[in-house]
């Protein structure tokens, strides 16, 4: 059974940093590109970085380029987004999910809530 | 980025009968090796997203025949046939044409 396990969020003030975590299981993560979609709250999805399988080639929205950094750990089957200088519009609750590249986003975390604010 | 627009924002069913959403893209999604990439996704009250249709029409694992994809390279639908319970929930569509992929606004089920 395919699982996908978010932790790492929480409560930070605007500016400072966070790191989520994706442990996976129940299939080769290494098969797998691999992305981060969030949703503020009551809103809609907004996808947010990617990750090729081998973890080569990265892609990111426009809005937290150069703030975030996905990345990935194969041998641990681990995705992790590193989030810096946050924001009060980066509260939302982020997903980690499988992008099976035929079937993309074919498999969800629970999603974990990051709040910003002061 | 690739607008989808969704419609309509909320649908009331009663259990048994059809439902249908449309969903609208600002660009083309039939990319040249002729698949169109629209997804559709349901998330249930207090859930994640799960995913429904991929590729236009074609069915996700352990979903619900049920549930159909169509279209044509901007304009496609979501139908329902004979709505159940379990099928309350937020339905979105999706491009993964290109980066960045986008989502509508999402339609909400809901039951008479």
């Amino acid at each position: 059974e395919v699982q996908l396990v978010e932790s790492g969020g929480g409560l930070v003030q605007p500016g400072r940093s966070l790191k989520l975590s994706c442990a996976a299981s129940g299939f080769t993560f290494s098969n797998y590109y691999m992305a981060w979609v969030r949703q503020a709250p009551t809103k809609g999805l907004e996808w947010v970085a990617s990750i090729t399988n081998s973890g080569g080639s990265t892609y990111y929205r426009d809005s937290v380029k150069g703030r975030f950094t996905i990345s990935r750990d194969n041998a641990k089957s681990t995705l992790y987004l590193q989030m810096d200088s946050l924001r009060s519009e980066d509260t939302a609750t982020y997903y980690c999910t499988r992008d099976g590249r035929i079937a993309h986003f074919d498999y969800w975390g629970q999603g974990v809530m990051v709040t910003v604010s002061s | 980025d690739i607008v989808m627009t969704q419609a309509p924002l909320s649908v009331s069913v009663t259990p048994g009968e059809s439902a249908s959403i449309s969903c609208r893209s600002s660009k083309s999604l039939l990319h040249s090796n002729g698949i169109t990439y629209v997804y559709w996704y349901l998330q249930k009250p207090g859930k994640s997203p799960q995913l429904l249709i991929y590729r236009m029409s074609n069915l996700a694992s352990g979903v619900p025949d049920r549930f159909s994809g169509s279209g044509s390279e901007t304009d496609f639908t979501l139908k329902i046939s004979r709505v159940e319970a379990e099928d309350v929930g937020i339905y979105y569509c999706g491009q993964l044409l290109e980066n960045p992929p986008t989502f509508g606004g999402g339609t909400k089920l809901e039951l008479k």
